[in-house]
């Protein structure tokens, strides 16, 4: 089956405590991409990536880190948490030729920051 | 960088009436349009699009319309139904070649259609 796996799907943490979400997908899609959902904000793009070893910014990087290893994975790097990053978090993945369009989402991650 | 501002936040109707979503957009380069509907509880799911070269898109009961000029493009539903009742989330991008690569979302409109 089709899909991108977000592990963990909730977490609560402290902050400064350093964390990673996870993000895989078995669709052998070039482009991954991380978003955080808050209300009346709507959907904000943190990073992005084109393709193994290549990312780039979103709109809202500062905080976050990611690594593009290997193509199926895309994990988000929390260095050192703080309260402003409690948020829904959604890792998506396309690919870039064919039916690019479409991105599919992960299941989504609730992270909250105490 | 683009910004994408999204009318209204919320959205109430009768279930068979139509509903009308509005975005505009502030980088003239951006030149991919997708809209996104996303349910309670759910991940956003693509449901329609369009791109700078076309000016209007249909799919059975949903259209996007595109003014280039004016730099806004528009979500409409028609023949509403419970069903349609979602957060549809409009964005923006410009898509080289055959992908996008930063995407600007507008702020979300909550749609409740009433029985």
């Amino acid at each position: 089956e089709a899909q991108v796996t977000q592990n963990p799907r909730y977490l609560i943490t402290v902050t400064g405590k350093k964390l990673t979400v996870t993000c895989s997908q078995n669709m052998n899609h070039e482009y991954m991409s991380w978003y955080r959902q808050d209300p009346g904000l709507g959907l904000r793009q943190i990073y992005y990536s084109m393709n193994v070893e290549v990312t780039d910014k979103g709109d809202v990087p500062e905080g976050y880190k990611v690594s593009r290893k290997e193509k199926r994975n895309f994990p988000l790097i929390l260095e050192s948490p703080s309260p402003n990053q409690t948020s829904l978090y959604f890792c998506a993945s396309s690919l870039r030729t064919g039916e690019w369009r479409i991105q599919y989402f992960g299941a989504g991650t609730r992270l909250s920051v105490l | 960088g683009e910004n994408v501002e999204q009318h209204p936040s919320t959205l109430s109707v009768q279930e068979g009436d139509s509903a009308v979503i509005k975005c505009t957009y502030s980088d003239s380069a951006s030149n991919y349009f997708p809209w996104y509907k996303q349910e309670l509880g759910k991940r956003p799911q693509l449901i329609i699009d369009i791109r700078s070269n076309v000016g209007e898109k249909k799919d059975q009961r949903i259209a996007v319309t595109l003014n280039k000029t004016a730099k806004h493009f528009s979500l409409h539903i028609t023949e509403t139904q419970p069903e349609d009742s979602a957060v549809y989330f409009c964005a923006a991008t410009n898509a080289g070649g055959t992908s996008y690569g930063k995407l600007t979302f507008g702020q979300g409109t909550i749609l409740t259609v009433h029985p």
